[in-house]
């Protein structure tokens, strides 16, 4: 069965320093990937999502991912976070037509 | 102009009570979705309906009946609340049946059994 595991509950960081939150996935076939972003109240919004091609993907806020098939990683980096980015993050990962959650990274940076 | 829209956006009820909750999409995509998220934040789906058809269910207990009277809506009804239903219950929609497509999620509906 697929599954997706974040390894980070909780990250707790000041404004302008990096951020890294770890996803693998269990899964033999070709798989699609995303990360959601979930801020305060509100719903989950997509942040990046990889299909195929290069592996570095670029998303909206300045965040970026890369794909390394062989850890089956997915790894969600931004260089320098802000306060506005405290949130609850999710990788995803799609086999088919079915989309299978990570337990959530919750973030918070402080001002 | 909201994409995927849920109502009510708060529910609170007794234990036995029946409850439903509504879900409509604007965006003209042909597949939608439930998800439930418990107090850990834990996101997992429950079902999918494309074209108003069945495509995904989750091992959800039958108490849970989705009813989709069109392509741009997906209801959720509740029969014989439990605690453990207390939950955020979230919509999404996606153009197509694929996993190369996007989910985009209604705000959710927050449920407190009482």
């Amino acid at each position: 069965a697929q599954s997706v595991s974040q390894h980070n509950h909780h990250v707790i960081l000041s404004e302008a320093a990096s951020l890294e939150l770890g996803c693998n996935y269990s899964y033999g076939g070709t798989v699609n990937l995303f990360w959601y972003v979930q801020y305060p109240g509100q719903h989950l919004q997509l942040l990046l999502k990889y299909f195929s091609g290069d592996p570095l993907v670029k998303g909206i806020k300045g965040f970026e991912a890369e794909f390394i098939k062989s850890k089956f990683s997915f790894n969600l980096r931004k260089p320098s976070v802000q306060w506005s980015d405290t949130a609850e993050y999710f990788c995803a990962a799609a086999a088919g037509n079915k989309l299978t959650f990570g337990g959530g990274t919750r973030v918070l940076v402080k001002p | 102009d909201t994409a995927v829209s849920q109502t009510p956006k708060y529910l609170v009820t007794q234990m036995g009570n029946d409850k439903s909750i509504k879900c409509e999409q604007n965006l003209g995509h042909d597949t939608m979705y439930w998800y439930k998220q418990d107090s850990k934040k834990f996101l997992k789906i429950m079902f999918s309906y494309n074209n108003k058809e069945l495509i995904i269910n989750e091992t959800v207990p039958n108490r849970f009946s989705p009813k989709s009277p069109d392509k741009a809506h997906l209801n959720l009804h509740i029969n014989s609340l439990e605690l453990g239903d207390s939950a955020v219950y979230f919509c999404a929609s996606s153009r197509r049946t694929s996993g190369t497509e996007t989910q985009y999620f209604g705000p959710g509906t927050r449920l407190l059994v009482l």
